[in-house]
């Protein structure tokens, strides 16, 4: 059964700082893995998208790798804001057109 | 991008009565769409995957004739939570799966339904 772990479960960073939230999966066996943001009651906003035949995606000041033989993925975000602060969540389909799978999500806290 | 909708955002109903919430994708037709289920700073626990002109099919330990899924259309599928009780309380998120390509589902804004 797959699992999805994200750590750490919460980051706090002064603003300007580059940082990186990991992301693990049990079964390397995926179709693609994307990573959302998600404010507080809010529903869910897709930042990116990696099929499993891809390394990295990125968009803006974010990059996402993916190392599928290793089951991991990591969200980079350089020269973070205030803005950002929200939980960042990790998911993974199996197979195509398979619901999604997620972790429990980085609350990332960035202070001005 | 892809625009999933929701309908209600927010719902206080009291407790034996039943909430029906609707989801939407505006601009594409969805033949699969997800319902999913958040508790506070949980993750979103997948309920039930709705195919349009057939049943759904729930995932174990979700019962079936107490969150009624109907799919009657390409582009809308309603959750009902029958007699519903305070520990119903969550928020409630619906995505719809675009059936080409990438397979990428988009993410309804999310339902929060507080039963008294």
């Amino acid at each position: 059964k797959q699992e999805v772990t994200q750590i750490p479960a919460a980051l706090s960073v002064p603003e300007g700082e580059n940082l990186v939230l990991n992301c693990s999966f049990t079964d390397s066996a995926i179709y693609n893995l994307q990573w959302f943001r998600q404010d507080p009651g809010k529903g869910l906003t897709s930042l990116l998208l990696i099929q499993s035949s891809q390394r990295e995606q990125t968009s803006g000041r974010l990059n996402a790798s993916l190392d599928k033989s290793s089951g991991r993925s990591t969200l980079y975000i350089a020269a973070s804001q205030p803005g950002d602060s929200a939980t960042y969540l990790c998911a993974v389909a199996n197979q195509a057109g398979t619901a999604l799978i997620f972790g429990k999500g980085t609350t990332l806290s960035v202070s001005s | 991008g892809a625009v999933v909708s929701q309908h209600p955002s927010r719902v206080i109903c009291k407790s034996g009565t039943s909430v029906k919430i609707e989801c939407r994708s505006l601009d594409f037709q969805a033949t699969t769409m997800f319902w999913y289920r958040q508790f506070p700073k949980k993750s979103l626990m997948l309920m039930a995957t709705s195919n349009e002109g057939s049943k759904a099919t729930y995932e174990q330990g979700v019962e079936k004739d107490k969150f009624l899924i109907n799919h009657a259309s390409l582009t809308l599928s309603t959750l009902t939570v029958t007699s519903a009780h305070p520990e119903d309380s969550s928020f409630y998120i619906c995505s719809a799966r675009f059936d080409r390509g990438t397979y990428e589902q988009y993410f309804g804004p999310g339902t929060r339904l507080t039963v008294t």
